[in-house]
């Protein structure tokens, strides 16, 4: 049974620090990899999508890659900003016929102005 | 494009009662439809998955009498809680795929309290 491990589970910064959220799988044989936000009490936002043939993906601040060897992956945000605050979760799915994700428990990121 | 609405966003209940929560696609067809409850503080877990005109998939501990799922058009899947009861109060979010299937789009949530 897939396990996601996310770490750290929370985490505090100043405002302007460049940060990484670490991810990885028990199972290594991930297909598609995707992370998200979710605010509190809200539902989850797309931020980046690995799929199947890719290693990396970046949009604006935020850069995520992964390492298939070791079934784990990064999230990089640059230039950290107070409304970069919420929960970020990843999530994997390893192929077949529904691509059914398994989530992380999430970190906690609290960007302090 | 790619947007998942859920309707209600909140609901209370009580305890005994059926609640129905809609997730709808609005843009776009979604072949495969995903339930997730989420409790305070822990990550999604899947409950079912389910693909328009088929019975859904139920993941293992998923009572499928309690929680009954329909996905009758490519834009509409309907999550019932029957007999609720207060354990089952969680925020409860839908996912869609469309023909590419590899990315998910997730709903706003809907929050179940279960008096």
């Amino acid at each position: 049974k897939q396990e996601v491990t996310q770490i750290p589970a929370a985490l505090s910064v100043p405002e302007g620090e460049n940060l990484v959220l670490n991810c990885s799988f028990t199972d290594s044989a991930i297909y598609n990899l995707q992370w998200f936000r979710q605010d509190p009490g809200k539902g989850l936002t797309s931020l980046l999508l690995i799929q199947s043939s890719q290693r990396e993906q970046t949009s604006g601040r935020l850069n995520a890659s992964l390492d298939k060897s070791s079934g784990r992956s990064t999230l990089y945000i640059a230039a950290s900003q107070p409304g970069d605050s919420a929960t970020y979760l990843c999530a994997g799915d390893s192929g077949g016929s529904n691509y059914k994700l398994t989530f992380g428990k999430g970190t906690l990121l609290t960007v302090n102005p | 494009g790619a947007v998942v609405s859920q309707h209600p966003s909140w609901v209370i209940c009580k305890s005994g009662t059926s609640v129905k929560i809609e997730c709808r696609s609005l843009d776009f067809q979604a072949t495969t439809m995903f339930w997730y409850r989420q409790f305070p503080k822990q990550s999604l877990m899947l409950m079912a998955t389910s693909n328009e005109g088929s019975k859904a998939t139920y993941e293992q501990g998923v009572e499928k009498d309690k929680f009954l799922i329909n996905h009758a058009s490519l834009t509409l899947s309907t999550l019932t809680v029957t007999s609720a009861h207060p354990e089952d109060s969680s925020f409860y979010i839908c996912s869609a795929t469309g023909t590419t299937y590899n990315e998910q789009f997730f709903g706003p949530g809907t929050r179940l309290t279960v008096l």
